[in-house]
């Protein structure tokens, strides 16, 4: 069954500290991994895209990275800022078909 | 970068009207387009794919009846919602795909409606 899970389901941190967002997923054939950010009442923003030969992507103070012999990925934070606080979510897609298969999410707090 | 307007933002409507949320893809062309819904702290779930020029494939459990879909060009895909009910109140979220590229996915800023 194609699934994609995260963890954790939330996370409140300091402003200024890093953190790091899990997603492990069982999609397969796989095609290309997606973190999106969700804030509240809005829909999500592409943060990172990786395709099976991408083992890190970075925008800004985002960092993601995927290991797929093992179906990893992580979402790496540095230097949290307030506005970083949203949902995180993965999204992993199979190839040759339209359909996105969406992690539930990890709701980060960031707070000061 | 690929910009994808959803309206309204907000809709409040009474129970048994009917609401229409567009989804328009401002610089690109969009073959397919998605319909998603999403409720309070949970994850988005797809209600049904449209292709340009033919009818929308509904995922299971979603009624065609009730949720009315439309891509009549390559830049806009319509939801209706028809005779509302209070359990449609939700958050709906279109996303667009220029051509067949597996990359290229770009979410609408959703729209919250509220049937009372």
């Amino acid at each position: 069954k194609n699934q994609v899970e995260q963890s954790p389901q939330s996370l409140i941190i300091l402003e200024g500290k890093n953190c790091t967002l899990q997603c492990n997923y069982t999609v397969s054939p796989f095609s290309n991994l997606r973190w999106y950010k969700q804030d509240t009442g809005r829909g999500p923003v592409s943060l990172t895209i990786m395709t099976f030969s991408e083992n890190t992507k970075s925008n800004g103070r985002y960092t993601a990275t995927l290991d797929a012999d093992t179906k990893q990925s992580s979402l790496h934070i540095t230097a949290s800022q307030l506005s970083d606080s949203a949902s995180y979510i993965c999204v992993v897609t199979q190839t040759g078909a339209n359909n996105l298969f969406f992690g539930t999410g990890t709701r980060l707090t960031v707070i000061p | 970068g690929a910009v994808v307007s959803q309206h309204p933002s907000r809709v409040i409507c009474k129970s048994g009207t009917s609401v229409k949320i567009e989804c328009r893809s401002l610089d690109f062309q969009a073959t397919t387009m998605f319909w998603y819904r999403q409720f309070p702290k949970k994850s988005l779930m797809l209600m049904a794919t449209s292709n340009e020029g033919s009818k929308a494939t509904y995922e299971q459990g979603v009624e065609k009846d009730k949720f009315l879909i439309n891509h009549a060009s390559l830049t806009l895909s319509t939801l209706t919602v028809t005779s509302a009910h209070p359990e449609d109140s939700s958050f709906y979220i279109c996303s667009a795909r220029e051509g067949t590229n597996s990359r290229g996915y770009t979410f609408g800023s959703g729209t919250r409606l509220t049937v009372v």
